[in-house]
């Protein structure tokens, strides 16, 4: 089974504009988290989405914004960059429901540099 | 909300010594805890999970890892470690909400010299 991916692997934008990352989940799964992992704040939850809504959603401003398509692939959104939005965003699939439900695999993440 | 607390942000340990990384969490009704691990350079990866039954959980590589509920704890051991478990070592839990979200420590460093 493939395993999660994210798309592109690395991206440096300027501040001000806005950036779209990527997530496929492992088939078969229907939720899809985002976390952001700096070094000074380590790894912070920012959405869940499962069935194309959002289930759930971290402590971060609105300019993070995310969906989920029928097929269960993600997107995250930034707009209006900072400096400190520079970041890992990992993304992680799991079953969605049930005890299986807390089980998450992540992928490699999205390199994000603001410039 | 829960939070996760890990002791040590660094640790550095020889080849063969015996490996044990502490991890707290605050919350007060039933939770699943995981150990994820991340490799220089890869991605994270699951080393073990507890949710319920047996308090003393094995993973994968020989890690192992037990959960004392009157202590809110689930540390993590291995009786030696090998040059190659250098890795970030992260404790996360999910509380029994419906939710996948995982709340994370702030992760352990583990550097093991040869």
């Amino acid at each position: 089974k493939a395993g999660v991916t994210q798309t592109p692997r690395y991206l440096i934008k300027t501040r001000g504009q806005q950036v779209t990352l990527s997530c496929s989940p492992i088939s078969g799964h229907r939720s899809v988290s985002w976390y952001q992992q700096t070094p000074g704040q380590g790894l912070q939850f920012l959405f869940e989405y499962f069935s194309e809504t959002q289930r759930n959603k971290g402590n971060f401003p609105g300019r993070f914004s995310g969906r989920q398509f029928s097929n269960s692939r993600s997107e995250m959104n930034v707009s209006t960059l900072e400096l400190g939005d520079s970041a890992l965003y990992l993304c992680a699939s799991s079953l969605g429901f049930g005890t299986n439900s807390y089980e998450q695999y992540f992928g490699p993440g999205t390199r994000l540099t603001v410039t | 909300a829960q939070s996760v607390s890990q002791h040590n942000h660094h640790v550095i340990l020889s080849e063969a010594a015996s490996l044990e990384l502490g991890c707290n969490y605050s919350y007060g009704g039933t939770v699943n805890l995981f150990w994820y691990v991340q490799y220089p350079g890869q991605h994270l990866q699951l080393l073990l999970k507890y949710f319920s039954g047996d308090p003393l959980v094995k993973g994968i590589k020989g890690f192992e890892a037990e959960f004392i509920k009157s202590k809110f704890s689930f540390n993590l051991r291995k009786p030696s470690v090998q040059w190659s478990d250098t890795a970030e070592y992260f404790c996360a839990v999910t509380v029994n909400s419906g939710y996948s979200t995982l709340t994370f420590g702030k992760g352990t460093m583990l550097l093991v010299s040869p």
